[in-house]
């Protein structure tokens, strides 16, 4: 079955720097590949998604890359926000969602 | 907007009762999920329907029964459940089953006594 792989499980940056969340997956099926932000106490909100037939996609602050050959996707947050204080969790579909086990990013003022 | 939603938002029970958890929504989704999430993990997939039929079961206990009543409605049933099994029980819902954004709802965070 599938297996995605998150990385870092904890991500510190200065407010207006950029961070990067990086993972990893096993089933070549998976084509479909999204990222959900979990504020504390509060449900995944999904914020972009990528499909495999595309390499990258952008909205606003938000950027993912998406290497199928190397199996590799990637989340960008720039300029950083006290807002985007959360856990990050990306994901890996075919039939149905995997999801990483999630990185906690911290906004530093 | 939660355009999925669950009731209720809070349940405490014992390990004899039976109860049931609630999910509905008006997107006209055809498919509709149930998820366990414990404190600092991802979500773990239970229950896949696909119009309105059980499509995955992922090897879940037989004291977590699910139904789905219409298009509209998820239910979880509850009965003789262990101390292990509180946690934040997520319903998501999705345009076709897969490959598709899922919506979620606001969880019913369940405590066993």
């Amino acid at each position: 079955g599938e297996n995605v792989e998150q990385h870092p499980s904890t991500l510190s940056v200065q407010e207006g720097d950029s961070a990067v969340i990086k993972c990893t997956y096993s089933d070549s099926a998976s084509n479909y590949f999204p990222w959900y932000k979990q504020e504390l106490g509060k449900r995944p909100q999904l914020i972009i998604d990528i499909r495999s037939n595309v390499g990258e996609k952008k909205d606003q602050r938000i950027a993912v890359t998406l290497n199928k050959t190397a199996k590799h996707f990637s989340l960008h947050i720039t300029e950083t926000q006290p807002e985007d204080s959360a856990v990050y969790f990306c994901a890996a579909s075919y039939d149905k969602i995997i999801f990483g086990k999630g990185t906690r990013l911290h906004i530093l003022p | 907007d939660t355009e999925v939603t669950q009731t209720p938002k809070h349940l405490v029970m014992g390990m004899t009762n039976k109860k049931s958890l609630k999910c509905e929504q008006h997107m006209g989704h055809r498919a509709m999920y149930w998820y366990k999430q414990k404190a600092k993990k991802p979500p773990e997939l239970m229950f896949v329907y696909s119009y309105e039929k059980l499509s995955i079961n992922e090897s879940v206990p037989s004291r977590f029964s699910p139904e789905c009543p219409n298009s509209s409605l998820l239910n979880l049933h509850l009965h003789a459940l262990q101390p292990e099994d509180s946690a934040l029980y997520l319903c998501a819902s999705s345009d076709g089953q897969g490959s598709q954004p899922q919506h979620f709802g606001d969880g019913t965070r369940l405590s066993i006594l």
